[in-house]
């Protein structure tokens, strides 16, 4: 049980372009899920928090135009990157809560790596 | 806001050597206290957490945390190291409003 899942796992670009990754929760519904940028050898840092049915939360420093988040469901959750440039290339992962779950447990998706040229 | 410190950026052990990672946070309330792995080309996974209870928390493939709130620390361990632990490990802080904040990380490489 719970499996996220992240959908492209690589995706290429042109610079310019608007790319969109979706985080799904398969076996449980989530009404808070995260996303998070991580740079080689680099830690996880939390880009925002995406409340389902509600506007995302960004953490400081995060543009909320160029990196759109939408949450229409209790078991998916979009990022697109819009208007990508080089600098955007990163590794995106998104992690999901369990709705019935407890002690703040969230459960991982496994990676969307951007390349922007 | 909360903050997690990781004292070692890269670690370099042989097998059946016994292992140590270095966690503190700050954070003025109460937190949940996670440590997960990163294999070579895979996602997180999660080794072992502390929500309340017994300060030493056993997780998965033989690893176990102690919680020391008067530290703030969550030290990682492992009695005896195997090559396939090598990976990247990373200690993570999550509040009651669910917001986590993890370490920098920590490379461990196990010589065969």
């Amino acid at each position: 049980g719970a499996v996220v899942s992240q959908h492209p796992s690589r995706v290429i670009c042109k610079s310019g372009t608007s790319v969109k990754i979706e985080c799904r929760s398969l076996d449980f519904q989530a009404t808070t899920m995260f996303w998070y940028r991580q740079f080689p050898k680099q830690s996880l840092m939390l880009m925002a928090t995406s409340n389902e049915g509600s506007k995302a939360t960004y953490e400081q420093g995060v543009e909320k135009d160029k990196f759109l988040i939408n949450h229409a469901s209790l078991t998916l959750s979009t990022l697109t990157v819009t208007s990508a440039h080089p600098e955007d290339s990163s590794f995106y992962i998104c992690s999901a809560r369990d709705l019935a779950g407890v002690n703040n447990e969230q459960f991982f998706g496994p990676g969307t790596r951007l390349t922007v040229l | 806001a909360q903050s997690v410190s990781q004292h070692n950026h890269h670690v370099i052990l042989s097998e059946a050597a016994s292992l140590e990672l270095g966690c503190n946070y700050s954070y003025g309330g109460t937190v949940n206290l996670f440590w997960y792995v990163q294999y070579p080309g895979q996602h997180l996974q999660l080794l072992l957490k502390y929500f309340s209870g017994d300060p030493l928390v056993k997780g998965i493939k033989g690893f176990e945390a102690e919680f020391i709130k008067s530290k703030f620390s969550f030290n990682l361990r492992k009695p005896s190291v195997q090559w396939s632990d090598t990976a990247e490990y990373f200690c993570a802080v999550t509040t009651n409003a669910g917001k986590s904040t993890f370490g920098d990380g920590t490379t461990l490489t196990v010589k065969p």
